[in-house]
């Protein structure tokens, strides 16, 4: 079956401008998660989602960042006003449900701020 | 918050050997313990993972073993082969949020 999605699979963007990221999980998962990757690095908890409920967005490094879900499917990471430090990739994953369960990675959005 | 140590960062192996990685997490409330490999461009793939009842588990090539009282666990692969080239990343976890390790750059060599 369809695995994770994630689109755009790669973006430039100019500082300053807005971006949006979309994720779009395995069909019938509950759970959603967001994830940065830096450069050489490991990968970053942003934001869980139980549906269309975030329970939690600690891992969110500003408040330009914020993410929402819909009909407990689809989910949007939006940044605004982009920084040069927000380059990196962005991968989303699902999970059946939440705790313990199996996280299923999608391909990342390549970000690249100039 | 938990706290997921990797090493090494990079490890050369010649075709046909093992390969071993090794991981130590800082709470000892995590309880699930996933491996992740990821190829250059693609996201990251789950090879095996073990929760905390168990202490060793294996998957053909793939074996991980966990220690709990020393929290450390580690990732063997067997009869390494040039498609075994990639990043591995390990994890630790007790509720939904997986804290990663920085990664470990595999080579086999043919």
């Amino acid at each position: 079956g369809a695995g994770v999605s994630q689109s755009p699979s790669n973006k430039v963007t100019e500082k300053g401008k807005d971006v949006e990221l979309r994720c779009d999980p395995i069909s019938g998962h509950t759970a959603l998660y967001w994830y940065r990757q830096s450069l050489g690095q490991g990968l970053e908890f942003l934001i869980y989602f139980q549906g269309n409920s975030a329970p939690d967005k600690s891992g969110l490094p500003s408040d330009r960042f914020s993410a929402e879900r819909t009909g407990g499917s689809v989910s949007t990471l939006t940044i605004q006003r982009t920084q040069q430090e927000d380059s990196a990739v962005y991968l989303c994953a699902s999970s059946p449900q939440a705790a313990q369960e199996t996280q299923y990675f999608g391909p990342g959005t390549r970000l690249l701020v100039l | 918050g938990e706290n997921v140590e990797q090493h090494p960062s990079t490890l050369s192996v010649q075709e046909g050997d093992s390969a071993v990685i090794k991981c130590t997490y800082s709470d000892s409330a995590s309880n699930y313990f996933p491996w992740y490999k990821q190829e250059l461009g693609k996201g990251p793939q789950l090879i095996i993972d073990i929760r905390s009842n168990v202490g060793e588990k294996k998957d053909q090539r793939i074996a991980v073993t966990l220690n709990k009282t020393a929290k450390h666990f580690s990732l063997h692969i067997t009869e390494t082969q040039p498609e075994d080239s990639a990043v591995y990343f390990c994890a630790a976890s007790y509720d939904y949020k997986l804290s990663f390790g920085a990664g470990t750059t595999v080579t086999v060599r043919a």
